[in-house]
C-alpha cells in the first residue's frame, strides 16, 4: 500500500524566513505525490505535484518541493515564510497517474508563521 | 477553472434525521467524485469513490447504508448522512477529478461541517 508520513505536527517558523515541511513515502511503484494546504474551516488547496520529469516541482504561492528518491522524501520548502502561509499542510500519494484512483494523506503538518 | 462547491457549508441536525449534501464541479465535468471525511486537527479519511453513473465504491468500515451516495451526473454528487447520529458529526469533503485543469490532479470542495445533537 501506498502511504506518506509527516514526522512533524507542527512547524514554527519566523516570517522571512525560508521554511520546510518534511514528507516521507512508502510506494511499491512510482510514487504519485502531492501537496495541499488547508486553512481553518475550509476544503483543501493544490499546491504542487510529483508525477514525473524534474525533481524540483514549483507550485502556489512560492512553494517547491524536492523530489528525492534516494531519501524517500518529498518535503515541501519557500524560501521566505509569510505569516499568510500559516495553515494545516498536507501531503499525499496516490497509488497510480490516473486521477481516478483516491489519494492517501499524510496526517498533516501545522504551519505557524510568526511575525 | 476547476472549481468544486459544496452545499451547504454547515449544518446543524437533530439525532435521528437524515442530512444531504451536494458536491458539484462548476466548470468541468467530474468522471470520479471523492467524498472523505476529517476529524478535528486529523487527516482525511477517505470514505468512497464514486463515478458518474455507477454505484459508490466504499472504503472498508464505511457504512453504505448509512452514507448514501449519488453521483447521478456529471457535475453533481450528492452525500445523505440517514438517521444522523452525534458520532456522524464531523467535516465532510468532497473532491473531483474529470475534464479540467490538470487531469492527474483532484479538485477539493470546501467541506460540510455537520453537527448533530
Amino acid at each position: 500500500a501506498q502511504s506518506v508520513a509527516q514526522p512533524e505536527d507542527q512547524v514554527n517558523v519566523a516570517e522571512g524566513n525560508p521554511l520546510t515541511v518534511k514528507c516521507t513515502y512508502s510506494v511499491s511503484g512510482n510514487p504519485y505525490l502531492f501537496w495541499y494546504v488547508q486553512y481553518p474551516n475550509r476544503g483543501l488547496q493544490f499546491l504542487l505535484k510529483y508525477i514525473t520529469g524534474d525533481n524540483l516541482v514549483k507550485g502556489s504561492y512560492g512553494f517547491e518541493a524536492e523530489f528525492n528518491k534516494s531519501q524517500t522524501s518529498f518535503h515541501l520548502k519557500k524560501p521566505s515564510a509569510l505569516v499568510s502561509d500559516s495553515a494545516l499542510y498536507f501531503c499525499a500519494v496516490r497509488d497510480s497517474p490516473n486521477s481516478g484512483y483516491a489519494l492517501n494523506f499524510g496526517k498533516g503538518t501545522s504551519l505557524l508563521v510568526t511575525p | 477553472g476547476a472549481v468544486v462547491s459544496q452545499h451547504p457549508s454547515w449544518v446543524i441536525c437533530k439525532s435521528g434525521t437524515s442530512v444531504k449534501i451536494e458536491c458539484r464541479s462548476l466548470d468541468f465535468q467530474a468522471t470520479t467524485m471523492f467524498w472523505y471525511r476529517q476529524f478535528p486537527k486529523q487527516s482525511l479519511m477517505l470514505m468512497a469513490t464514486s463515478n458518474e453513473g455507477s454505484k459508490a465504491t466504499y472504503e472498508q468500515g464505511v457504512e453504505k447504508d448509512k452514507f448514501l451516495i449519488n453521483h447521478a451526473s456529471l457535475t453533481l454528487s450528492t452525500l445523505t448522512v440517514t438517521s444522523a447520529h452525534p458520532e456522524d458529526s464531523s467535516f465532510y469533503i468532497c473532491s473531483a477529478t474529470g475534464t479540467s485543469g490538470s487531469p492527474d490532479t483532484q479538485y477539493f470542495g470546501p467541506g460540510t461541517r455537520l453537527t448533530v445533537l
